[in-house]
């Protein structure tokens, strides 16, 4: 079974830039597969940030960007911040109406 | 304004059967492209998408928890259902419910969430 993967960890600095990935065990991820990402702090609700691989939800800032480097999903913060610290997750669509959440990953700002 | 909110008990036994309720507002769950599905994350570990159910009656589940997993809806309520049988100690969880847009496939709103703790 195909398994989507993030890298558990990546830290930044304070107004540097990150790209966080997301890809698959088997194949490679592309727009079809309408990645989506979501923010999510401790004991808090997940916030969706990126949809359909690179369109912004509502709020959330220009600096927040997606796209597809390579074979893999990326999400990219530019000018990090403070409130950047936060736990990243993955939304893959496998087709047939089945999604898959990668395993997420902690971003630390430094 | 649309809400979500997940409900049902905090607590069942081993081997029990855990039913949650997902009660909706501000959108139709007949309205095209519209999904409600249920996602759930361990403490201190990942979201798991668990299935969704469509505007036009489609049930989707994860192939991991098909066998025991059962989703279903009352459109006249504006409620969606989540039925896991046979509850062990790894389903302890947050239980989330949140609106899916099909046509994304991504969430745009999410419930509260509802922890669920299995212990004898």
């Amino acid at each position: 079974q195909t398994v989507v993967t993030q890298e558990p960890s990546s830290s930044v600095s304070l107004g540097g830039t990150v790209t966080l990935t997301c890809g698959l065990t088997s194949g490679s991820v592309s727009t079809g597969y309408r990645p989506s990402w979501y923010q999510q702090t401790p004991g808090q609700v997940p916030r969706t940030l990126i949809y359909n691989t690179n369109t912004r939800s509502d709020g959330v800032p220009d600096r927040l960007s997606g796209s597809i480097l390579g074979n893999k999903a990326a999400l990219t913060i530019t000018g990090a911040q403070a409130d950047d610290e936060s736990d990243y997750f993955c939304l893959i669509y496998m087709g047939d109406g089945i999604s898959v959440f990668g395993g997420g990953t902690k971003l630390t700002v430094l | 304004q649309v809400t979500l909110r997940e409900s049902g008990p905090a607590l069942v036994k081993p081997t029990q059967t855990l039913t949650l309720t997902c009660t909706f507002s501000g959108f139709s769950l007949i309205t095209n492209t519209m999904s409600v599905s249920w996602v759930r994350q361990p403490p201190g570990k990942a979201l798991e998408w668990l299935g969704r159910v469509d505007w036009d009656d489609d049930i989707w589940y994860s192939k991991s928890l098909k066998t025991r997993l059962t989703i279903s809806k009352d459109t006249s309520k504006n409620q969606v259902f989540l039925r896991l049988t046979n509850m062990g100690p790894v389903d302890t969880a947050t239980y989330y419910c949140g609106r899916l847009r099909t046509t994304s496939n991504s969430f745009d709103y999410w419930g509260r969430g509802t922890l669920v703790t299995v212990s004898s």
